[in-house]
C-alpha cells in the first residue's frame, strides 16, 4: 500500500499569513500517461464532509479561492494558503488515487494563531 | 450540481448486518466510478470500496473484504453497501463518493454505530 504522511499534524497561523502543509507518499504517484501526479487535497470542516480543493496535485477545483495552491511531484507535495482567512480553519487531507487501496494522509489541523 | 444522499445508517449489534444506500443526482451516474469511504469518530478518512461504471469490477479494502458488498443500480441512480458481520471497529460515518481523476465529490455521510 502507498502510505501518505502529512506534516505537521497541526498548524497555527496568523490571519493574513501563509500556511504550508506537506504531504509525502511512500512511492511515486506520477501518472506516466499524462505526466501528472495523482494527488488531491481535501478540506474538512467540523460536521461536514470533505471538500475537494486541489486535484492532479496542482489544479484548483472550480470555486476554490486562488489563495489555495498545490505543488510538488513524485513523492513530495505541498498545499499552500497564501493569506489565511478565518474560513480556512479546517482539517486538510492529502490523498493519492494512483491505485487501490487509495489512501489518505492522517490530516493536518489548521487553526488561527 | 453533484448531490449524493446517504441513508440506512444506525445502531447495530456486533455480528449484525446493515445496508447503506446512496441516491445520486446532478451528474451522469452510469458514467461514474463510485466509492465508499469511512471516518471513525475523531479519526481520519479510510477508503472502503469502489465499483466501476457497470458494476463488473468491485474492489475492497482488506479490512472489509468478505464482509461488505458494494453494488449499484444505474436505472435508479443508486449505490449500495451491504455490510455483514459488523464489528465495533466498523463504527464510522460512511460517505458515498463520486470518483474520478478530477477529484472526488462527497455526500454528507451516514453514521453506523456497532455496539451492544
Amino acid at each position: 500500500d502507498i502510505v501518505m504522511t502529512q506534516s505537521p499534524d497541526s498548524l497555527a497561523v496568523s490571519l493574513g499569513e501563509r500556511a504550508t502543509i506537506n504531504c509525502k507518499s511512500s512511492q511515486s504517484i506520477l501518472n506516466s500517461s499524462n505526466n501528472k501526479n495523482k494527488l488531491a487535497w481535501y478540506q474538512q470542516k467540523p460536521g461536514q464532509p470533505p471538500k475537494l480543493v486541489i486535484y492532479w496535485a496542482s489544479t484548483r477545483e472550480s470555486g476554490v479561492p486562488d489563495r489555495f495552491s498545490g505543488s510538488g511531484s513524485g513523492t513530495d507535495f505541498t498545499l499552500t494558503i497564501s493569506s489565511l482567512q478565518a474560513e480556512d480553519v479546517a482539517v486538510y487531507y492529502c490523498q493519492h488515487y494512483y491505485r487501490t487501496p487509495y489512501t489518505f494522509g492522517q490530516g493536518t489541523k489548521l487553526e488561527i494563531k | 450540481e453533484v448531490q449524493l444522499v446517504e441513508s440506512g445508517g444506525g445502531l447495530v449489534q456486533p455480528g449484525g448486518s446493515l445496508r447503506l444506500s446512496c441516491a445520486a443526482s446532478g451528474f451522469t451516474f452510469s458514467n461514474s466510478w463510485m466509492h465508499w469511504v469511512r471516518q471513525a469518530p475523531g479519526k481520519g478518512l479510510v477508503w472502503v470500496s469502489l465499483i466501476n461504471t457497470d458494476g463488473s469490477t468491485t474492489i475492497y479494502a482488506d479490512s472489509v473484504k468478505g464482509r461488505f458488498t458494494i453494488s449499484r443500480d444505474n436505472a435508479k441512480n443508486t449505490l449500495s453497501l451491504q455490510m455483514n458481520s459488523l464489528r465495533a471497529e466498523d463504527t464510522a460515518v460512511y460517505y458515498c463518493v463520486r470518483g474520478g481523476t478530477d477529484g472526488w465529490y462527497w455526500g454528507q455521510g451516514t453514521l453506523v454505530t456497532v455496539s451492544s
